[in-house]
């Protein structure tokens, strides 16, 4: 089952123009990550963060995880066509090593 | 990254056949691997998680009879379709962990199964 929603379904923006993911989840976690997928394709893992962490970097990208709200967000600072994706979170909760996604933000980026 | 490979990637099968969607770890090790399902334009829904060398662990609501994995080595898990039929199409996606500790995972390219 999902562990929680995204929001906005779909984001459509500039190139050059930030864009900003929210996920929320439901039950503790030990870690949330992002990953992207272009259509048809498998998935890429984007950055990992850590329950005792609040914000995390790696590149054009920036997430924050908000335990006490049950939220994280990704943003993709100066967007480029090639980031047009779909994005998911998924988090990581107990004992369990398997991920549970949320339900993804379509994101195109008009050159 | 580690790389993990899907085989095949697309598949076309007439109803009642079965097809068989091989997961490979190409640079590591993975006792544990995951097969995921996706609908269009939805989320990844886990179906199974499979464990090297014993039975895998199945999510609630999805049929172990229809959606056969085998685990045999260190490198490779198996999903079966058994008996296909036009609602088993999907994209179906393995994923597996070069790091249990991290959380990390590593993903296939998927497999598109379409039954006719």
């Amino acid at each position: 089952s999902q562990q929680g929603e995204e929001d906005p379904q779909a984001l459509s923006i500039q190139e050059g123009e930030n864009a900003t993911m929210n996920c929320s989840y439901k039950t503790s976690i030990n870690n949330l990550q992002w990953y992207r997928q272009n259509s048809g394709r498998g998935l890429v893992h984007l950055i990992l963060i850590r329950s005792n962490e609040r914000e995390k970097h790696s590149g054009r990208l920036r997430v924050t995880l908000d335990t006490s709200k049950k939220s994280s967000s990704l943003l993709i600072t100066a967007s480029r066509a090639a980031d047009t994706a779909s994005y998911f979170c998924a988090t990581v909760s107990g004992s369990a090593r398997q991920l549970t996604f949320g339900s993804g933000t379509q994101l195109t980026v008009l050159p | 990254g580690a790389v993990v490979s899907q085989h095949p990637s697309w598949v076309i099968c007439k109803s009642g056949t079965s097809v068989k969607i091989e997961c490979r770890s190409l640079d590591f090790q993975a006792t544990t691997m995951f097969w995921y399902r996706q609908f269009p334009k939805q989320s990844l829904m886990l179906m199974a998680t499979s464990n090297e060398g014993s039975k895998a662990t199945y999510e609630q609501g999805v049929e172990k009879d229809k959606f056969l994995i085998n685990h045999a080595s260190l490198t490779l898990s198996t999903l079966t379709v058994t008996s296909a039929h036009p609602e088993d199409s999907s994209f179906y996606i393995c994923s597996a962990s070069q790091d249990p500790g991290t959380g990390e995972l590593f993903f296939g390219e998927g497999s598109r199964l379409t039954v006719l």
